[in-house]
């Protein structure tokens, strides 16, 4: 079955400080990748998607995600977080086509002074 | 261009009563998708509609849930008897009409269920 796991509940960095959050999949054909990020109150907004091609994607807010089949893995990361990037940040994988959506519980980032 | 819109923002309902959610998708996209997010949980998918027609309903629970997707106006998910374990954000998402597994959902603001 399809799944996604954050093994990562929340984070805490220091602004200015280097991030990555970790996303492990599980499904069987070529997915496709996403990272939302989610804050207080609000719905989702896209970071990056991947589908294929490079492995290595930018997003928006100065985030990227790479891909590794080897690893099963589709982590993001920020070379510095400011304190806006705190929120919650779902991984996500597009099954049956893409119609369907598996997301991860998320992890929650804290950025701290 | 509007993004997807979703009312209410907030809902209480009282145990046994119903609950409707309205969700209406970006202009120009025609499939609609809804999901849960529990508390401290991510997003499950519900169901996968297009205009007048159930793709997808694998998520949705055997009773009391209901969505739809008329011709004209939003999409409805209809929560008939609410229990406490409703309580939960309701999200829709909607893509365009050529849908593809490339197609990005754009996520609307939600709707937070609270059964008293």
């Amino acid at each position: 079955a399809q799944s996604v796991t954050q093994p990562d509940i929340h984070i805490t960095v220091s602004e200015g400080a280097s991030l990555e959050l970790r996303c492990n999949y599980s499904y069987g054909a070529t997915p496709y990748l996403f990272w939302y990020v989610q804050s207080p109150g609000q719905g989702l907004q896209l970071l990056l998607k991947y589908f294929s091609g490079d492995t290595l994607v930018q997003g928006i807010k100065g985030f990227e995600a790479e891909f590794k089949r080897s690893q099963s893995s589709f982590n993001l990361r920020k070379p510095s977080v400011h304190w806006s990037d705190a929120a919650e940040y779902f991984c996500a994988v597009g099954v049956s086509r893409g119609f369907k959506t598996i997301f991860g519980a998320g992890t929650r980032l804290f950025v701290k002074a | 261009n509007a993004g997807v819109m979703q009312n209410p923002r907030h809902l209480v309902r009282r145990r046994g009563q119903e609950a409707r959610l309205r969700c209406s998708p970006m202009k120009g996209h025609s499939h609609v998708y809804w999901y849960r997010q529990l508390p401290e949980e991510g997003l499950k998918f519900m169901v996968y509609l297009q205009k007048e027609n159930i793709i997808d309903e694998s998520g949705m629970p055997k009773e009391r849930f209901s969505a739809e997707f008329p011709k004209e106006g939003p999409s409805i998910l209809r929560i008939q008897q609410v229990v406490r374990g409703d309580s939960a954000a309701y999200f829709c998402a909607s893509s365009p009409p050529t849908a593809s597994s490339t197609d990005t959902q754009y996520f609307g603001p939600g709707t937070r269920l609270t059964v008293l």
